[in-house]
């Protein structure tokens, strides 16, 4: 089946500080990937949408000047926590869409990262 | 505005009891709906999808899910659950590929926990 891999799965990083995460799709290109955030016990929220060549569109609540999100190429998007502060420690989540299937929109997930901010 | 809600939040059954969780939607025009799993420290993994055609559709390890479009439903289910299934169970939805409602949604979540 079709891969996501996410790096790294695991950060710490100190109070202040940027943070990026890398989404990539391995076996197919990805015009759209999701980026999402699960609190502990909780589900996924949706955080934006992100679409190659084009700018994100972020989720209502969500700062866009916060969660930079760069999709420039049809395998790679990534997202950059910046000035992270303890409030954003989470799992973050992405999943991307196969492009050359048009009639579903079946997304797969990477195994996700754990963000903590000290 | 598109939705996916799920109302049992925590279920607790014994093994070999028959499971059903609920998920509605709520979506204006074609919807694609899935159900995922969490196992406890793993990443999401799909058990099932209904894009089109028979409205019941199988999954993996035995589960299966019923298109309702009259109730606006999807629910779950597997008629003699693990212990091995426990885990968090997720109902999400999608829209059209290439419409402004393509992203997906997922439900608040099921915990399924499974008593020995």
């Amino acid at each position: 089946g079709a891969v996501v891999s996410q790096h790294p799965s695991r950060v710490i990083c100190k109070s202040g500080t940027s943070v990026k995460i890398e989404c990539r799709s391995l076996d197919f290109q990805a015009t759209t990937m999701f980026w999402y955030r699960q609190f502990p016990k909780k589900s996924l929220m949706l955080m934006a949408t992100s679409n190659e060549g084009s700018k994100a569109t972020y989720e209502q609540g969500v700062e866009k000047d916060k969660f930079l999100i760069n999709h420039a190429s049809l395998t790679l998007s990534t997202l950059t926590v910046t000035s992270a502060h303890p409030e954003d420690s989470s799992f973050y989540i992405c999943s991307a869409r196969d492009s050359a299937r048009t009639e579903d929109t079946e997304a797969f997930f990477g195994q996700g990262t754990r963000l903590t901010v000290v | 505005a598109q939705s996916v809600s799920q109302h049992n939040h925590h279920v607790i059954l014994s093994e070999a009891a028959s499971l059903e969780l609920g998920c509605n939607y709520s979506y204006g025009g074609t919807v694609n709906l899935f159900w995922y799993v969490q196992y406890p420290g793993q990443h999401l993994q799909l058990l099932l999808k209904y894009f089109s055609g028979d409205p019941l559709v199988k999954g993996i390890k035995g589960f299966e899910a019923e298109f309702i479009k009259s109730k606006f439903s999807f629910n779950l289910r597997k008629p003699s659950v693990q212990w091995s299934d426990t885990a968090e169970y997720f109902c999400a939805g999608g829209g059209h590929p290439y419409s402004s409602a393509s992203k997906i949604i997922f439900g608040s979540g099921t915990r399924l926990s499974i008593r020995p």
